[in-house]
C-alpha cells in the first residue's frame, strides 16, 4: 500500500477538465512538505510536472495547475488532449518515514 | 544537454550482488542530491535511496535498508547503487534522478531522471 493514496484510474473526454487527487497524513502532505507531481508515458521515465505543490517548471504548460489543502493535494488538467493520456504520481516527503513517498499513481483515459 | 544514463542492470539469482551506475553530464553533478527509484513491472514509483551532493549524507527506503548501499564519485560524475542479498521483490526498472532545485534550496521534487536500467531477481 502506498502512503499517499490516488484514484486508480479516471477518465475525460478531449477539452474537459480533470481533477486527480492524493490524500496523504499529517507526517507528510499535512506536515507542510511540498506535493510534487509526474506524467509517465508508456516505456519512459517519469516527467516532473508540478513541484512545491501549485509550481510549473519550465515548459509545462498552464493548463496543468496543483494545489493542496490540509492532508490533500490536487492536480487539474484543463482543455484534456490525447497526449495526456499517462499514469500520474504524486509525492511528498514523509517525515515519520524520513524517506520520499509516493502515491499509487492513476490512470488517466482520454475517452 | 542534461543526460543520466543508468547502467549495469540484468538478471541476477536471489541472494546475489549487482551495482548499478549513473554517469551524469550536462550540469554540474557535485552540486545536487542524487536518488535511486525503482519501478516494479506494472506497479507504481518506489524511492529507494537518496545521497547527498557531497556524499556527507545518505538514506534509504525501509524495504532496502541494510542491504543497498547508495555512493557517488563526484569526479568521474558517476552515481552507484550496490545491490545485495537481492530479493525477488527487488525486480524493478530502477532510476537515477535529481532533486529539482529553487535557486540554491533543494525542493524535494525529483526533476531529472535517466531512462532506467532493469534488475530482474530470479532463479
Amino acid at each position: 500500500q502506498s502512503v499517499l493514496t490516488q484514484s486508480p484510474s479516471m477518465s475525460g473526454a478531449p477539452g474537459q477538465r480533470v481533477t486527480i487527487s492524493c490524500t496523504g497524513s499529517s507526517s507528510n502532505i499535512g506536515s507542510g512538505h511540498g506535493v510534487h507531481w509526474y506524467q509517465q508515458l508508456p516505456g519512459t521515465a517519469p516527467k516532473l510536472l508540478i513541484y512545491g505543490n501549485n509550481n510549473r517548471p519550465s515548459g509545462v504548460p498552464d493548463r496543468i495547475s496543483g494545489s493542496k489543502s490540509g492532508t490533500s493535494a490536487s492536480l487539474a488538467i484543463t482543455g484534456l488532449q490525447a497526449e495526456d493520456e499517462a499514469d500520474y504520481y504524486c509525492q511528498s516527503y514523509d517525515s515519520s518515514l524520513s524517506g520520499w513517498v509516493f502515491g499509487g499513481g492513476t490512470k488517466l483515459t482520454v475517452l | 544537454q542534461v543526460k543520466l544514463v543508468e547502467s549495469g542492470g540484468g538478471v541476477v539469482q536471489p541472494g546475489r550482488s549487482l551495482r548499478l551506475s549513473c554517469a551524469a553530464s550536462g550540469f554540474a553533478f557535485r552540486t545536487f542530491a542524487m536518488h535511486w527509484v525503482r519501478q516494479a513491472p506494472g506497479k507504481g514509483l518506489e524511492w529507494v535511496a537518496v545521497i547527498w551532493y557531497d556524499g556527507s549524507n545518505e538514506n534509504y527506503g525501509d524495504s532496502v535498508k541494510g542491504r543497498f548501499t547508495i555512493s557517488r564519485d563526484n569526479s568521474k560524475n558517476t552515481l552507484y547503487l550496490q545491490m545485495n542479498s537481492l530479493r525477488a521483490e527487488d525486480t524493478a526498472v530502477y532510476y537515477c534522478a535529481t532533486e529539482y532545485m529553487v535557486g540554491a534550496t533543494r525542493s524535494d521534487a525529483f526533476h531529472m531522471w535517466g531512462q532506467g536500467t532493469m534488475v530482474t531477481v530470479s532463479s
